[in-house]
């Protein structure tokens, strides 16, 4: 049972233009969602992540919207550069008594042509 | 200091070797996590340590053995793996508790090969 779906394996944009990434999710225990970005050969750089009470958190070029009703999260980036191609993930945490147990969707490989 | 380390960054052994992957933070998080990422997949959770005791193990074969001797380190020992465990192995860590406890900051990773 895959709780984290990301259902686009891949999106290629154009440099300067919005780049959006969809997530969404099953399990109504999630209460912080993140997104991370990963490099071939690195391990995930955390992104942006929102509380499940939120429904937008904004950082720099990068914002991320939730929609809790519809248990769908969407990542923006703007203006998107050619830097920012990689694959990147969405994550969604349950609170554990220790620690955190974060499950992942399956990325979507982000290509901004220039 | 958002860094986490890993070392070594390859490893090719036998079936019969055994060998270690480490780990090191310095953020003073006090969980740490194994996880194991295949080509192409999402990583997947293997261990969790919080306070330096096991917390959550994923139903790991005992091939897979984690160790945690201080706050800082944290330790995998593997013996007669197989060549499906051939994979990226990614350590992270986080706060226990606190507003940012979600956040986990993954090391570069351990690019292991099973002969």
């Amino acid at each position: 049972d895959q709780q984290v779906k990301q259902n686009s394996p891949s999106l290629s944009v154009q440099e300067g233009r919005i780049s959006i990434l969809n997530c969404d999710y099953t399990n109504s225990m999630f209460d912080y969602f993140l997104w991370y970005k990963k490099y071939p050969a690195e391990g995930p750089t955390f992104l942006i992540s929102i509380s499940s009470i939120k429904d937008k958190n904004e950082d720099g070029r990068f914002t991320v919207f939730l929609n809790k009703s519809a248990k769908h999260l969407s990542l923006h980036i703007v203006p998107s550069q050619p830097g920012d191609s990689a694959v990147y993930f969405c994550a969604a945490s349950a609170r554990e008594t220790s620690g955190s147990r974060l499950t992942f969707g399956e990325g979507t490989q982000l290509t901004v042509n220039p | 200091d958002t860094e986490v380390t890993q070392t070594p960054k390859h490893l090719v052994m036998g079936m019969t070797n055994k060998k270690s992957l480490k780990c090191e933070q310095h953020m003073g998080h006090r969980a740490m996590y194994w996880y194991k990422q295949k080509a192409k997949k999402p990583p997947e959770l293997m261990f969790v340590y919080s306070y330096e005791k096991l917390s959550i193990n994923e139903s790991v074969p005992s091939r897979f053995s984690p160790e945690c001797p201080n706050s800082s380190l944290l330790n995998l020992h593997l013996h007669a793996l197989q060549p499906e465990d051939s994979a990226l192995y990614l350590c992270a860590s986080s706060q226990v508790s606190g507003v940012r406890h979600y956040e986990q900051y993954f090391g570069p990773g351990t690019r292991l090969t099973v002969t």
